[in-house]
Formats: C-alpha cells, sequence, structure tokens
C-alpha cells in the first residue's frame, strides 16, 4: 500500500528566509505528485503537480516553487518567505490511472514570523 | 470563485443522528470525491462517485450524485463521537491531474 512521508511535520521560520519541505513517496511508482496548502480553517489550495521526474506544473503563481528529483520525492521550496506562506502544507499521490484517489501525507505545519 | 463548495460551513449533531454535506460545483467533471480530515491531520479518501452514477454506499456512508444540478451530498448515518472531522469534497477535473477541493463542512457530533 501507499505510504507519504513528509517532513518536517513542523516548521516556524522568519520571514526572509529559505524554505524546503520533503515528501516523499512508498509503495508505488510513476505516481502523480501534488503539494496543497490549506489556511487555517479552510479547504486545499493546489499549488504544484507533477506526472513525473523534472515535470511540474504550477496552479498558483508565487514565490514558492517545486522539484522533483526522483519518481517518489517531491520537493516544495522558498528562497525567501513571507509572512503569508504560513500555513499546513500537504502532499498528495495519485496513480494517474483513472482510480481517481488522492493518498495525503500527514501534513508540515509552517509558521512564518 | 471555487469548483466545489460544501454546504454547511459547520454543523453540529447528537450521536445516532444522521449528517448531512452538500457540495455544489461548477464545470463538468470526472468524478467526485469526498474526504474526511481530523484536525491537524492529512485527508483521508471515503468514497468516489463517478459522472455516469447517481448512487453509491460504503458502509454507514451514503453519496448522491446529480451533475443536472451540478451536486452531490454525502450522507453519514447513525453518526459516532469519532465522526466528528472537516469533510471535503472534491471534483476530479481531468484525469489523475488536477483535483479541486471545496472549503469543506466541520462536523462536530456529540455524545
Amino acid at each position: 500500500s501507499q505510504t507519504i512521508h513528509q517532513w518536517p511535520a513542523t516548521l516556524v521560520q522568519p520571514v526572509g528566509s529559505p524554505l524546503s519541505l520533503e515528501c516523499t513517496v512508498e509503495g508505488t511508482s510513476n505516481p502523480n505528485l501534488y503539494w496543497y496548502r490549506q489556511a487555517a480553517g479552510r479547504g486545499l489550495q493546489l499549488l504544484f503537480y507533477s506526472v513525473g521526474i523534472g515535470q511540474i506544473s504550477s496552479e498558483v503563481p508565487q514565490n514558492l516553487s517545486a522539484s522533483r528529483p526522483q519518481d517518489r520525492q517531491f520537493i516544495l521550496s522558498s528562497k525567501k518567505l513571507l509572512l503569508s506562506d504560513s500555513g499546513f502544507y500537504l502532499c498528495a499521490q495519485s496513480s494517474g490511472m483513472n482510480t481517481g484517489e488522492l493518498f495525503f501525507g500527514e501534513g508540515s505545519r509552517l509558521t512564518v514570523l | 470563485s471555487q469548483q466545489g463548495e460544501e454546504d454547511p460551513q459547520a454543523l453540529s449533531i447528537q450521536e445516532g443522528e444522521n449528517a448531512t454535506m452538500n457540495c455544489s460545483y461548477k464545470t463538468s467533471i470526472n468524478n467526485l470525491q469526498w474526504y474526511r480530515q481530523n484536525s491537524g491531520r492529512g485527508l483521508v479518501h471515503l468514497i468516489l462517485i463517478r459522472s455516469n452514477e447517481r448512487e453509491k454506499h460504503s458502509g454507514r456512508l451514503r453519496v448522491t450524485l446529480d451533475t443536472s444540478k451540478k451536486s452531490s451530498s454525502l450522507l453519514i448515518t447513525a453518526s459516532r463521537a469519532a465522526d466528528t472531522a472537516s469533510y471535503f469534497c472534491a471534483t476530479e477535473l481531468s484525469y489523475g491531474q488536477n483535483f479541486v477541493f471545496g472549503p469543506g463542512t466541520r462536523l462536530s457530533v456529540l455524545p
């Protein structure tokens, strides 16, 4: 079965500092990978998705970027964090084979001060 | 504006009662899914209904889909305190590439 690991689980960073959130997937190959952000008490905003190594689609223009250096690794980065980057970041994967189901990691909570 | 919007935003019921949540969407979909999120955790997939289906059951869950009205409902029967969570509908716009979530319904089941 699929397992998604996210780290760190919690992060407190000052404004202007860099960011790197990592997501790795086990139990599947060639997954579609997603980064979502969830503001407190709100729904999920799709940030990036990837259908393969090096293939990244951005849904929301902002100071965040994503990379997929390996099939089962998805990284969310920023060079300079803003206060508005605070939130709960969720990595998810799907098989992309018309099963239509997303599997989520446990999330990384980012607070920018 | 949101592709999917749940209604109500919050719902509080007594244990044993049924809980009904609704979802409306704007564009054509391949399927619609419901997810559950416990506070501070990741989302867990509950049930998927395809655009050519009208109703689906899974345990105490019943989902309906009305594509003419672009709406879906999730019914949780005989609710339990452990059902307390946020529930989200998600629409899949193109296979495997783009899932759009609504803002969710926060369900509280009181013992």
